[in-house]
């Protein structure tokens, strides 16, 4: 069974850094890409970030781009985010999510998401 | 960036009703359009890939058509299990991005 379990999701002040992890199983991880994406609770969904089977490629929404770096450790079975100059519109549930064989890829599963609060 | 827009933003029906949700994508997307499914307190779950393709477990009930830049997700005989927020989501090039979603209701 494919599992995904986000962490680090928690209150922080406008212009801190967060890191949120995302560890997987029930599968090969190094085989697929993987990809953060979030929801304002209440609001639809927003790709922010996706990364290539071997950490090689990455993409980001122009939201996110510059800010945020997305990264993996293939042999710890897990994918991060790393958030820097965090703003209030970065408030959100933040869905770790696996992709296909392709980089560019839909979401296949979905973990249950951990929630950033960016707020003074 | 890719705009995808999705009609109506919320559907009225009835138990029972074969409903069919629009997704519009702003340019040509090829195949790569895939449906979600969000059920109220839960992540979502992807339903449809490459417009046809149903999902692992996904019922027949579901279906996926259309090409280019227009899309459909038709649902055959509603039940109670399938009032949910539906996205479409293209992913043929960067940023991926998804649709403002349709909400199915009941009635």
């Amino acid at each position: 069974e494919v599992q995904l379990v986000e962490s680090g999701g928690t209150l922080v002040q406008p212009g801190r850094s967060l890191r949120l992890s995302c560890v997987a199983s029930g599968f090969t991880f190094d085989d697929y890409a993987m990809h953060w994406v979030r929801q304002i609770p209440g609001k639809g969904l927003e790709w922010v970030s996706g990364i290539s089977f071997n950490g090689d490629d990455t993409a980001y929404a122009d939201s996110v781009e510059g800010r945020f770096t997305i990264s993996r450790d293939n042999a710890a079975n897990s994918v991060y985010l790393e958030m820097n100059s965090l703003r209030p519109e970065d408030s959100a549930l933040y869905y770790c999510t696996r992709g296909y064989f392709d980089w560019m890829s839909r979401s296949e599963y979905w973990g249950q998401g951990t929630l950033v609060t960016v707020s003074s | 960036e890719i705009v995808m827009t999705q009609s109506p933003a919320t559907l009225s029906v009835s138990p029972g009703e074969r409903v069919t949700l629009s997704c519009r994508a702003s340019q040509r997307i090829a195949s790569n359009l895939a449906w979600y499914q969000q059920k109220l307190g839960q992540a979502p779950r992807l339903l449809m890939h490459t417009v046809s393709t149903r999902a692992n477990g996904v019922p027949a009930k579901f279906s996926g058509s259309g090409s280019g830049t227009e899309f459909t997700l038709t649902i055959s005989s509603l039940q109670s299990e399938d009032f949910a927020i539906y996205y479409c989501q293209q992913y043929n090039s960067w940023p991926l991005t998804f649709g403002g979603g349709t909400k199915v209701e009941i009635k």
